[in-house]
This record gives structure tokens, C-alpha cells and sequence, in this order.
């Protein structure tokens, strides 16, 4: 079985701020983790993925995010927020050979001020 | 590329009534699309897994009878609503999977929202 746990319902941070939302999950094998951003009343859109091998992956419009075993986290982060930014970040996590099933974080919602 | 479509993107529709909602893979092929459902200010749940040529995979507690799933191509699932209730009103997403080397990734539409008056 799996879970994702989303510190922070709410995050908001000042244009230029490094953003930070946190990801922590669980999971009986080595998992694949997801970042997705939803824009209001829209679908998800995947931001950045891991899978195997560098922990730190890269995705897009500048966001990444780092693997980190030990503390079972998989935390997404960007220098300096951007008011497009603003959105509705979800963590999720499949197990290989799961039948690829996402199991979805609650989402956090990111506030980006001037 | 892997643009999934849905249709409608909005629909009001009487209770008692059926609606139908489609889910496209535009740039490739997707033998497992899946249909999520989505309340407000919360996280997508999964409702069922949409296997091409043959019966859809549900979650418990979904009422296979009531969303009925139809995968008929390699580009389309459809998620009917039978005998809509107000209380199936919500946020309906699907996504496709796009089979990669690497890993398959899932590719989401940009949802349905399902009004039932």
C-alpha cells in the first residue's frame, strides 16, 4: 500500500521567493514519484517525474525536485516564484508493476504576492 | 506532444438523466486510460481503470452499473453517468497512459465538470 503526505495545504510566498512544498510518502517498494500542477477548473499537468537514478530531477517552468530515500521525501522546489505560479500542486506516487495507479497527496495550494 | 482531450467540459443535465463523457488520446495510443473524480478543494480519487477491448477495472466502492466504462479504440474511453443523481455532481478527470521505456507516465485531460440539477 501507498500514501502521500502534503505538509501545508496553503503555501504563499513573494514574487521572487524560493517556493518549497513538501512531499513525503510511503511505500512498501521503491516507489516512482510524480509532481502535477492543476490550474483552476483544468486537468493536471505532470511538472516533473522520478523514476530511477539522479535523485534530483529537473522539470518544467523551472521547478525540481530531489529523491531523498532516507527521509522518504520527494520535495519540489523553484528559486524565485513566479505569479503564474500560482496553482494547485499535487504530489503522487505509483509502485512499479502497480498496474501504474497514481495515489494522490491532497494537494497544496500555492499563493504567489507581490 | 500527448495531449488528452475530454468533451464536454461542461454539462448541466436533469437528475435521473444519463451523460456521457469522453476522453481522447490526440497524439498517440493508450490501451489503459483511467477516470478520476475530483470534489471541491480536494485530491483526485480514482474511480476505475479503462483497458482497451475489455471490461474496466473499478475501485471499491464505485459503482460499476452506475459509471459505466466503454474503451473501445486505442484514442477513446467513455464514462457514461446513468440515472444522474445530484450528489454525482463533481470534477470528472481522465488521463491516458503513454507506454515509454523508460516509465509509463499518465497524461491528463483538462476535466469535465458535471452539474446534475
Amino acid at each position: 500500500a501507498q500514501s502521500v503526505t502534503q505538509l501545508g495545504s496553503h503555501v504563499s510566498v513573494s514574487e521572487g521567493a524560493l517556493v518549497l512544498l513538501r512531499c513525503n510518502y510511503s511505500s512498501s517498494v521503491p516507489p516512482y514519484l510524480f509532481w502535477y500542477v492543476q490550474y483552476p477548473n483544468q486537468g493536471l499537468q505532470l511538472l516533473l517525474k522520478y523514476t530511477t537514478g539522479a535523485t534530483l530531477v529537473k522539470g518544467i517552468n523551472g521547478f525540481e525536485a530531489e529523491f531523498k530515500k532516507s527521509e522518504t521525501s520527494f520535495h519540489l522546489t523553484k528559486p524565485s516564484a513566479h505569479m503564474s505560479d500560482a496553482a494547485e500542486y499535487f504530489c503522487a506516487v505509483s509502485a512499479p508493476g502497480g498496474g501504474n495507479k497514481l495515489t494522490f497527496g491532497t494537494g497544496t495550494q500555492l499563493k504567489v504576492e507581490l | 506532444g500527448a495531449v488528452v482531450s475530454q468533451h464536454p467540459s461542461r454539462v448541466i443535465c436533469k437528475s435521473g438523466t444519463s451523460v456521457k463523457i469522453e476522453c481522447r488520446s490526440l497524439d498517440f495510443q493508450a490501451t489503459t486510460m483511467f477516470w478520476y473524480r475530483q470534489f471541491p478543494k480536494q485530491s483526485l480519487m480514482l474511480m476505475a481503470t479503462s483497458n482497451e477491448g475489455s471490461k474496466a477495472t473499478y475501485e471499491q466502492g464505485v459503482e460499476k452499473d452506475k459509471f459505466l466504462i466503454n474503451h473501445a479504440s486505442l484514442t477513446l474511453s467513455t464514462l457514461t453517468v446513468t440515472s444522474a443523481h445530484p450528489e454525482d455532481s463533481s470534477f470528472y478527470i481522465c488521463s491516458a497512459l503513454l507506454n515509454r521505456p523508460s516509465t509509463d507516465t499518465q497524461y491528463f485531460g483538462p476535466g469535465t465538470r458535471l452539474t446534475v440539477l
